[in-house]
């Protein structure tokens, strides 16, 4: 059973924190993907990355940086929180797309900035 | 660029009614096409791809390149039907794109 684990359900960070975000996944996937879930505006992707040290801007880049040191691992990294930043985060991980395969999502992480 | 279309943020049916959720495309090159489903307090979760040709939950889709679509179909829905659905475009790059969803809702 593939694992999308994200480390946190809830957090609240105040405005100007540096604020990570880890996801880890069990399945020796290649690909990895955060988004960002808004009502009314869907998933929008912010950063992929196809390998480890490898790392691709999405859609709306701005505010956000990632790591991948390890395959397993995907960090999510806002530089300074803003209060429009507050939204629901999603990890994903997925084989590459050569295989047509499906993307695995994790519990997500709903970040609140004040 | 890959973009991914939702044309209706919700629909409301009957349960029994046919349902359709549309979703159109735009890609220069062999786009994969998914559907995505998440239902009320679950992880986002693949319905149903379109190389596949399958039928799931008695759901299909078809690819239609001509009119750039990938529309979703039910003949009969249920109540468990309800939930947010999601269109997806994965490119070669593997940059993996979603529409902005449509919510689902069957009354009994």
């Amino acid at each position: 059973d593939v694992k999308v684990t994200q480390s946190s359900r809830y957090l609240v960070k105040r405005t100007g924190e540096k604020v990570f975000l880890e996801c880890v996944q069990d399945m020796d996937h290649e690909n990895m993907f955060w988004y960002r879930q808004d009502p009314g505006l869907g998933l929008r992707l912010i950063y992929f990355s196809y390998d480890v040290k490898m790392k691709e801007k999405g859609d709306i880049p701005e505010g956000y940086s990632v790591s991948r040191e390890k395959k397993e691992r995907f960090s999510l990294i806002l530089e300074s929180a803003s209060t429009n930043q507050t939204s629901m985060y999603l990890c994903a991980s997925s084989p590459p797309n050569r295989a047509n395969t499906e993307a695995f999502f994790g519990q997500g992480t709903r970040l609140t900035v004040v | 660029a890959q973009r991914v279309t939702q044309p209706e943020k919700l629909l409301s049916v009957f349960k029994g009614a046919p349902v359709e959720l549309k979703c159109n495309y735009s890609y220069s090159g062999s786009p994969e096409l998914f559907w995505y489903v998440q239902y009320s307090r679950q992880r986002l979760q693949l319905l149903l791809r379109h190389i596949s040709r399958e039928s799931i939950k008695g759901f299909t889709a078809d690819l239609n390149k001509g009119e750039t679509s990938f529309h979703l179909k039910k003949p009969f829905a249920q109540e468990e039907d309800s939930a947010m659905y999601y269109c997806a475009l994965q490119g070669g790059s593997e940059k993996l794109v979603f529409g902005k969803g449509m919510k689902l809702t069957v009354n009994p």
